[in-house]
């Protein structure tokens, strides 16, 4: 397998504009996660999802952002407005669960600026 | 918050030596998670434990858990220039977990 692909690597955009962050999680994994990680902030997690449904939302830091999982291949994370202190890495992650509690398989992140 | 706080924020060895990193936690969990990750790049998943476990080895890796005290640490032996990275923790529970803010670790060769 390829491993979470994430697209685009690297992304800079202008104040205002919409961006859509795109990830591809391993095949048959079953979570789906969003990361962000800042200097500031450490690595925060903004939302998952269990078989294409959004458990917990509660990392999402404003109305402006909103994730979907239209199917179990495909995700986006979607910034509308940007704004400068979106910048940041931002990471998509996968996990199998069988037991309970697995590990989870990052992606390379997507760089984000937003000027 | 379950926050996992490593300590410390940074270190820097000479290669050969072991290094070890120490993660503290404020509420009960069922698990616990290392990850490394490397500049640019994506987490790596390293070793998890659970609650009920004290020990684990991966093959120069070394982790250990006292739920007595919420404290786990990762120690790397025979440390390579090639595990120059950071490293987090990671606690909660089932797939809800928080990760620490990071050790960066550097191996001098």
């Amino acid at each position: 397998d390829a491993g979470v692909i994430q697209s685009p690597r690297h992304e800079v955009t202008e104040m205002g504009q919409e961006v859509t962050l795109r990830c591809k999680p391993i095949s048959g994994h079953d979570y789906l996660f969003w990361y962000r990680q800042t200097m500031m902030r450490g690595l925060e997690l903004l939302i998952y999802f269990n078989n294409n449904v959004p458990i917990d939302d509660s990392g999402m830091p404003e109305d402006r952002f909103s994730a979907k999982m239209p199917n179990a291949s495909f995700s986006t994370l979607k910034i509308q407005p940007s704004e400068p202190r979106d910048s940041a890495v931002y990471f998509c992650a996968s996990s199998l669960t069988r037991t309970g509690v697995t590990e989870q398989y990052f992606g390379p992140g997507t760089r984000l600026t937003v000027t | 918050s379950q926050q996992g706080e490593e300590d410390p924020q940074a270190l820097s060895i000479q290669e050969g030596e072991n290094a070890t990193m120490n993660c503290s936690y404020k509420t009960s969990i069922n698990n616990l998670q290392w990850y490394r990750q490397n500049s640019g790049r994506g987490l790596v998943h390293l070793i998890l434990i659970r609650s009920n476990e004290r020990e684990k080895h991966s093959g120069r890796l070394r982790v250990t858990l006292d739920t007595s005290k919420k404290s786990s640490s990762l120690l790397i032996t025979a440390s390579r220039a090639a595990d120059t990275a950071s490293y987090f923790c990671a606690t909660g529970y089932g797939q809800n977990f928080v990760f620490g803010p990071g050790t960066r670790l550097s191996v001098l060769p």
